[in-house]
Formats: C-alpha cells, sequence, structure tokens
C-alpha cells in the first residue's frame, strides 16, 4: 500500500441497507477526514479524527458514524442509507490538525443509493 | 461559517495565462489551500497561503490579501493537462477545511 486507499470504487447500495465505506492509509498520519462530493457544492467535510480513538463531527454528520480504533483506518458508516447520500466520498489524511498540514485524499468512492 | 466564491467555468488558450479568482468570509482564518481535481480523481494539492503576498511554485503562483478575503491562483504558460478543477479552501481554527465549490478550467489547443 502506498498513500491512502478505499474501497469499494464503486458500490449501488439500496435504500435502508447499512454499508461502510473502507479508507486505509499508510503514511502514519495523525488527522483523517471523509468529505462527500456532489456537483456544484464542493466537498463537505463529513467527520473526522485528530488521532487514534477520538472522532469529530464536520460539516454534514447526520446519517453518517466513523471510528478509529487504530492510527491507520478511518471507516465510514451509513446505518441506513438513503438517495440523498448518492455522491463520491473521499477519505483524506494530513499529518496533524492545523498550521501548514496538506490533507492527501484517497481516490474516492462513488455511492449510488437506490 | 465560511462563504467561499470562485468563478464556475474558465477557458483559456494553450499557452497562456489565467488567473483564479477566490473570495472568502471567515470567523477564524488559518490558512487558505489551492487543490487541482482532474475529472474522476481525486484532489491534489497545489499551494498553502498563510501570510499575505505570493507564493511561487514553477508555473502556478497563488496570492493571499487577508484583509481582503481573496486569494488568487495563476496559471502559467497554460498546457492541455492544466484542465481540471481547481479548489479553493480556506482553514479555520485547527481543522475544519472549507472548500469552494471549484473553477473548472478548459485549456484550448
Amino acid at each position: 500500500i502506498a498513500g491512502i486507499t478505499q474501497a469499494p470504487t464503486s458500490q449501488i447500495l439500496a435504500a435502508g441497507r447499512r454499508m461502510t465505506l473502507r479508507c486505509t492509509q499508510d503514511m502514519r498520519h495523525n488527522a483523517m477526514y471523509w468529505y462527500r462530493q456532489d456537483l456544484g457544492l464542493g466537498l463537505r467535510l463529513i467527520h473526522y479524527s485528530n488521532t487514534a480513538g477520538t472522532t469529530g463531527k464536520g460539516e454534514v454528520p447526520d446519517g453518517y458514524s466513523v471510528s478509529r480504533a487504530n492510527t491507520d483506518d478511518f471507516p465510514l458508516t451509513l446505518a441506513s442509507a438513503v438517495p440523498s447520500q448518492t455522491s463520491v466520498y473521499f477519505c483524506a489524511s494530513s499529518p496533524g490538525l492545523a498550521g501548514y498540514n496538506e490533507q492527501f485524499f484517497g481516490p474516492g468512492t462513488r455511492l449510488t443509493v437506490l | 461559517g465560511q462563504n467561499i466564491d470562485q468563478p464556475t467555468e474558465m477557458t483559456a488558450t494553450e499557452g497562456a495565462i489565467v488567473q483564479i479568482n477566490c473570495t472568502y468570509q471567515t470567523s477564524g482564518f488559518n490558512g487558505l489551500f489551492w487543490y487541482q481535481q482532474h475529472a474522476g480523481e481525486a484532489p491534489t494539492f497545489l499551494s498553502y497561503n498563510v501570510l499575505d503576498g505570493l507564493e511561487e511554485k514553477g508555473r502556478f503562483s497563488s496570492f493571499l490579501s487577508r484583509s481582503k478575503g481573496y486569494s488568487y491562483l495563476l496559471l502559467k504558460e497554460l498546457q492541455m493537462k492544466d484542465s481540471a478543477s481547481y479548489l479553493c479552501a480556506v482553514r479555520e481554527g485547527d481543522y475544519k477545511l472549507s472548500f469552494g465549490a471549484g473553477t473548472t478550467v478548459t485549456v484550448r489547443a
């Protein structure tokens, strides 16, 4: 693994189903983030984690949950998917939170909820 | 909260210069980033400004005026591969990075 990976690449999901999007980084970054990207709205922060064991809510957290059991993994769970959660989801990581800490993005997961 | 504005689309000719403006309103400015995103791909980091002035990195430069809530990204000697979306992002506080909707730049031969 080099950098940050996400799985699956794409998924079609029936409304009401539970889904976990996976994110793994091998850069030993402390901070990790989940964004959704919708046409005309840009990237919006769903949840973040500044270190293993801690998480926080971003701009659009409703309907999503995260966990950070270790440094490398930051899964995003949709407990009961709804069509409005159709989007492209990007996971990102950075060495820390503040200052000159660029975020490195994964390749994205394209999720369609029907 | 944040309000970040940038033009939706811009078109330019190969070899030319294009300037993408970004204006923002924030209560706790802590840095401004520019990212490039090709269609169907992840955003990649281009530049970071936290102090007023111009940061130059090869063909790309980024400018910041904190008092005006204004930044621009300057792309020089445009190449076809520069056709992409350019995202302005403002950090507020310690962690929150708010993105503009992006400017799609099309480079024509």
